[in-house]
């Protein structure tokens, strides 16, 4: 299998633009995670899904922010409109049966820049 | 929810020698511990993983040990070489929610 694939894996945008990411899971995993990393707050859990529903979003900083997963092999976070501070990288994990000892497996990351 | 902490933030060691990270956790039903290591600009990857009914995994130069009773886990890496110079970050997962808890991470820096 190819892992985890994201895209785009840059992104430059300027403030107040909308910013659409994207993500293939493993085929066959039932859950989906999306993180934010940064230097200040490490690796944040946004939301996760399970059979393509969001289960848990309390992560999610704000309704700029949402996520879609419209079927079992892509979802995207949307962030609307962009603000500085959401420069990070954002990473997109997925899991066989999503257990909480189930293992994630990450895929390489957006590096988003808002200008 | 689970609260996870991990020392150092940063590690250096002579190549050869060995290298320990450790880290706690608050939550005692948590049952499950990977360690990830993050190579610049790749994500975690997993390298090793323990559960809670056994005590110590070992996996060629990387070993992980777990003590519930104390709650912390630690990994080891022995002869250490460059290509372990990274970010390492630990989790901790199966109590409440299905989400996993992360360290902060140790930049590790093996030097030649």
């Amino acid at each position: 299998d190819a892992g985890v694939i994201q895209s785009p894996r840059h992104e430059v945008t300027e403030m107040g633009q909308e910013v659409t990411l994207r993500c293939k899971p493993i085929s066959g995993h039932d859950y989906l995670f999306w993180y934010r990393q940064t230097m200040m707050r490490g690796l944040e859990l946004l939301i996760y899904f399970n059979n393509n529903v969001p289960i848990d979003d309390s992560g999610m900083p704000e309704d700029r922010f949402s996520a879609k997963m419209p079927n079992a092999s892509f979802s995207t976070l949307k962030i609307q409109p962009s603000e500085p501070r959401d420069s990070a990288v954002y990473f997109c994990a997925s899991s066989l049966a999503g257990g909480p000892s189930d293992t994630q497996y990450f895929g390489p990351g957006t590096r988003l820049t808002v200008l | 929810g689970e609260n996870v902490e991990q020392h150092p933030s940063t590690l250096s060691v002579q190549e050869g020698d060995s290298a320990v990270i450790k880290c706690t956790y608050s939550d005692s039903a948590s049952n499950y511990f990977p360690w990830y290591k993050q190579e610049l600009g790749k994500g975690p990857q997993l390298i090793i993983d323990i559960r809670s009914n056994v005590g110590e995994k070992k996996d060629q130069r990387i070993a992980v040990t777990l003590n519930k009773t104390a709650k912390h886990f630690s990994l080891h890496i022995t002869e250490t070489q460059p290509e372990d110079s990274a970010v390492y970050f630990c989790a901790a997962s199966g109590g409440s929610g299905n989400q996993f808890y992360f360290g902060t991470g140790t930049s590790l820096t093996v030097i030649p």
